[in-house]
């Protein structure tokens, strides 16, 4: 059974590129959550999706990032127009169901993929 | 916001002793999580406390859900070289399933 799954692990982008980053849940999973990590910090909570619907999305920047989750296909993380701080890494995360976290602690991560904006 | 303090930033250890690491918040937390992160990947959840004054243990890791609920302590006997990462705790409020992160605290043991 496959964990979760993101791609790219590495992107460059200059500075004003759109940046992509594509997860996909583990089988059978429903619920999934981008967090971003800087460099000697822990990871800041972005948003939590359920297939076709963004539950909260309170960490997101207001503009230029957005994130959805398709009723088919990997859930994605866009950001427009890059600039250097958004040089980070992103996991993604997916549980079973949208209390299982509280219930179980059971939420994993993907290895990340590692943004860097010149 | 909420936030975790864990400190200190890095810990060395010697291979075979023990290491306690805390976290603390101001905030109350309903369920303390602690999570492994090894160099590029992501984290690996450790322990998940749900009660307070729940003492857990997995293997060589004991963790601690505080009285208070506001703080939380991993403990780790008999330290060998590949406990070496970075150690997170984590903290979950009400029915969300939002985490909220620690900086971290990096272990180095010496062979």
């Amino acid at each position: 059974n496959a964990g979760v799954m993101q791609n790219p692990r590495h992107l460059v982008r200059r500075r004003g590129q759109e940046a992509r980053l594509r997860c996909s849940p583990m089988k059978g999973h429903s619920h999934v959550y981008w967090y971003r990590q800087l460099p000697e910090e822990g990871l800041k909570f972005m948003v939590y999706l359920q297939k076709e619907n963004i539950i909260d999305e309170s960490g997101m920047p207001k503009e230029r990032f957005s994130a959805e989750f398709p009723k088919e296909g990997p859930s994605i993380l866009r950001i427009q127009q890059v600039v250097r701080g958004d040089s980070a890494a992103y996991f993604c995360a997916s549980s079973l169901t949208g209390t299982s976290v509280r219930d179980t602690g059971e939420l994993f991560f993907g290895e990340g993929s590692r943004l860097t904006v010149l | 916001g909420q936030q975790l303090n864990q400190s200190p930033q890095s810990m060395f250890i010697q291979e075979g002793e023990d290491v306690s690491m805390n976290c603390t918040s101001s905030s109350i937390f309903n369920t303390w999580l602690w999570y492994k992160q090894d160099p590029g990947e992501g984290p690996v959840l450790l322990i998940a406390l749900y009660k307070a004054g729940e003492l857990t243990s997995n293997g060589r890791l004991t963790a601690q859900f505080g009285i208070t609920r506001k703080d939380s302590f991993l403990n780790i006997s008999a330290s060998i070289p590949s406990d070496v990462g970075i150690y997170f705790c984590a903290g979950l409020t009400g029915a969300n399933s939002k985490l909220t992160f620690g900086k971290g605290i990096t272990l180095s043991v010496r062979p």
